[in-house]
């Protein structure tokens, strides 16, 4: 299984982009990357998932190298309601999409 | 619609007790997973559910824990007997299933505290 590996926490400032990068030396072919989003006492909720190149919605964009070995999460002009833990997950293979959680970025974002 | 929700939202027992914790998936998601936190560590998957069967347990800690999802719509995981190392809190979560699809949502977990 891909291990993915990203900053344990970041800061910035409301009205800012924020690039969040996680790397996954080991992803398999048939792995898809996933972000998630948690904010305290709540569940976590999707925010993106993509398999290369760029995937873009209403919320952020993604960015897949060509060699797949890392992503970029993208948070356009954030609020302080960013502020949140962000997960990079790599999809597991099979048929049963199990999430393997690591521990996430901790964002905070600044007034 | 309604979101993916569990019950109770907090819940202490003494060790030795049982506790059965409750998740209703959203409607028509054949797909239902658990996963815990335990304090401190990250995220782990427990089991999954496709519509009543169990499609992979092997992430279940030990045979203390029991799931189940009759009919193929609410799901209960039970504790039986409780030890203090189970506490954490308990994530839901139910996806529609569509193919290369990572899309979970999740309940706002149970937590769970053993004294």
């Amino acid at each position: 299984l891909a291990k993915t590996t990203q900053p344990i926490s970041m800061d910035s400032y409301e009205g800012q982009e924020v690039n969040i990068t996680c790397s996954h030396n080991n992803i398999a072919t048939n792995d898809y990357i996933t972000w998630y989003q948690q904010f305290p006492s709540q569940g976590p909720r999707f925010i993106i998932q993509g398999y290369k190149t760029k995937v873009t919605n209403e919320v952020a964009s993604l960015f897949i190298p060509a060699d797949r070995k890392s992503s970029t999460l993208s948070l356009p002009r954030v609020s302080l309601s960013d502020t949140a833990v962000y997960y990079c997950l790599v999809g597991t293979r099979g048929s049963n999409y199990q999430l393997i959680w690591g521990a996430g970025t901790k964002l905070i974002i600044k007034p | 619609e309604a979101g993916v929700t569990q019950f109770p939202s907090h819940s202490v027992i003494e060790k030795g007790q049982t506790v059965t914790l409750r998740c209703d998936p959203i409607s028509g998601h054949d797909n239902l997973y658990w996963y815990r936190r335990v304090m401190g560590k990250e995220i782990k998957f427990l089991l999954h559910f496709v519509k009543e069967s169990k499609q992979d347990e092997s992430g279940m800690p030990n045979n203390r824990f029991l799931a189940e999802r009759t009919g193929g719509t609410y799901s209960t995981l039970k504790v039986q007997p409780a030890e203090l190392e189970d506490s954490g809190v308990y994530f839901c979560a139910s996806s529609a299933g569509r193919q290369y699809s990572y899309e979970q949502y999740f309940g706002p977990g149970t937590r769970l505290t053993v004294t």
